[in-house]
């Protein structure tokens, strides 16, 4: 079975850091561009930044650039998000999501999510 | 910067009717455009992709259609189970959800 885990989400004060960690599991992880998508408290869905299979490539959303990057783990099979620099707007459920091999871009496994809540 | 708008906000409709949900871009994406399920307090589930492929497991009655800037997703034949808010998102310029649309039943 296809399983996404994410973990390390937090309470963090404005201007602190935070790593979350995506465990994955029951595909070649090493085939799949890998992506970090958030939901904040009541609102929709913003992709936030993906990384290439092979970790060589990333890319990110413009309100987060800077202040995120994202890194993987082939060995281990896992994904990271590394977060500097703290904002309320911050606030939101972090997703781990599979991009497909059928149509890059598009997020075709979702972890259950992680809560990062920003505030003083 | 591609935009993404859905309508309507808010749709209700009894089981076993069959609903229409838009997705507009503010240009083409082609037929770059996915639709996604979500339920309250789960992830989200891909349904669609390159507009009118259903993803693995997704029921017929959920079908795609569009290219360009003007998409549909259709429910034929509501369930209960179909409660949900159902996002479109483009891959054709990076990636960008449109702001959902939910479903009452």
């Amino acid at each position: 079975e296809v399983q996404l885990v994410e973990s390390g989400g937090d309470f963090v004060q404005p201007g602190g850091s935070l790593r979350l960690s995506c465990a994955t599991s029951g595909f070649p992880f090493t085939e799949y561009e890998m992506n970090w998508v958030r939901q904040a408290p009541g609102q929709g869905l913003e992709w936030v930044l993906n990384i290439s299979s092979s970790g060589t490539s990333m890319n990110s959303a413009d309100s987060v650039k800077g202040r995120f990057t994202i890194s993987r783990d082939n060995a281990q099979k896992s994904l990271y998000l590394h977060m500097n620099n703290l904002r309320g707007e911050d606030t939101a459920i972090y997703y781990c999501t599979r991009s497909s091999l059928m149509a890059g871009g598009v997020f075709d496994v979702w972890g259950q999510g992680t809560m990062v809540t920003v505030s003083s | 910067e591609i935009v993404m708008t859905q309508s309507p906000a808010t749709l209700s409709a009894s089981p076993g009717e069959g609903v229409t949900l838009s997705c507009r871009a503010s240009q083409s994406v082609y037929s770059n455009l996915a639709w996604y399920q979500q339920k309250p307090g789960q992830a989200p589930r891909l349904l669609i992709y390159g507009a009118s492929m259903r993803a693995t497991g997704i029921p017929a009655r959920f079908s795609g259609s569009g290219s360009g800037t003007e998409f549909t997703l259709t429910i034929s034949s509501l369930q209960s189970e179909d409660s949900a808010i159902y996002y479109c998102q483009q891959y054709s310029s990076w990636r960008r959800f449109g702001q959902g649309t939910k479903v009452e039943i």
